[in-house]
């Protein structure tokens, strides 16, 4: 398995622009996890599905971030419209069920700048 | 709740040093621990699991119930060490991980 994959990689975009970063979580995994990492407030938990269901999207800071799981080979995280606070990096990962001891696999990260 | 605190944001230690990253967790079933590491601009690794009892990369880690704490530890630190090191529980159920607020290692020559 490739591992989790995320695409793409670093993105640019201007102010008011719509903004969709994607995940390809590990085959047979239950549950995805989108985390945004930032100096000021590290590692932060957006929102994770279980069964491509979303469960908990506390996390996430308004109502311009939406997430999607359409399958299990699949999610994105859109942010419409974008502000320049939004630049960070966002990691996608994703597990197996909780009880087996075995942690969550990250991808490589989108470094989102908004200018 | 589950939550995770990582009190030091930065330790500094010379190579060779014994070097201990405090983790303390607060959840009100048994949790599954673990430590993360991320080199600069990398993603996060899995370090290390309550679980396995293991040790990797000279790191090892116990769980201490009593204290709710899964301190990380290493006698002798390296270089290739200096990284960010986070702190993660899970719960029995619902699988949602936290994350402490890491702690950035740095190792001198």
């Amino acid at each position: 398995d490739a591992g989790v994959i995320q695409s793409p990689r670093h993105e640019v975009t201007e102010m008011g622009q719509e903004v969709t970063l994607r995940c390809k979580p590990i085959s047979g995994h239950n549950s995805l996890f989108w985390y945004r990492q930032t100096m000021m407030r590290g590692l932060e938990l957006l929102i994770y599905f279980n069964n491509n269901v979303p469960i908990d999207d506390s996390g996430m800071p308004e109502d311009r971030f939406s997430a999607k799981m359409p399958n299990a080979s699949f999610s994105t995280l859109k942010i419409q419209p974008s502000e320049p606070r939004d630049s960070a990096v966002y990691f996608c990962a994703s597990r197996q069920r909780t009880g087996t001891g075995i942690g969550a696999f990250f991808g490589q990260g989108t470094r989102l700048t908004v200018v | 709740a589950q939550r995770v605190t990582q009190p030091e944001k930065l330790l500094s230690v010379f190579k060779g040093a014994p070097v201990e990253l405090k983790c303390n967790y607060s959840y009100s079933g048994s949790p599954e621990l673990f430590w993360y590491v991320q080199y600069s601009r990398q993603r996060l690794q899995l370090l290390l699991r309550h679980i396995s009892r293991e040790s990797i990369k000279g790191f090892t880690a116990d769980l201490n119930k009593g204290e709710t704490s899964f301190h990380l530890k290493k006698p002798f630190a390296q270089e290739e060490d200096s990284a960010m090191y986070y702190c993660a529980l899970s719960g029995r159920a619902g699988n949602k991980l936290t994350f402490g607020g890491g702690t950035r290692v740095l190792v001198k020559p």
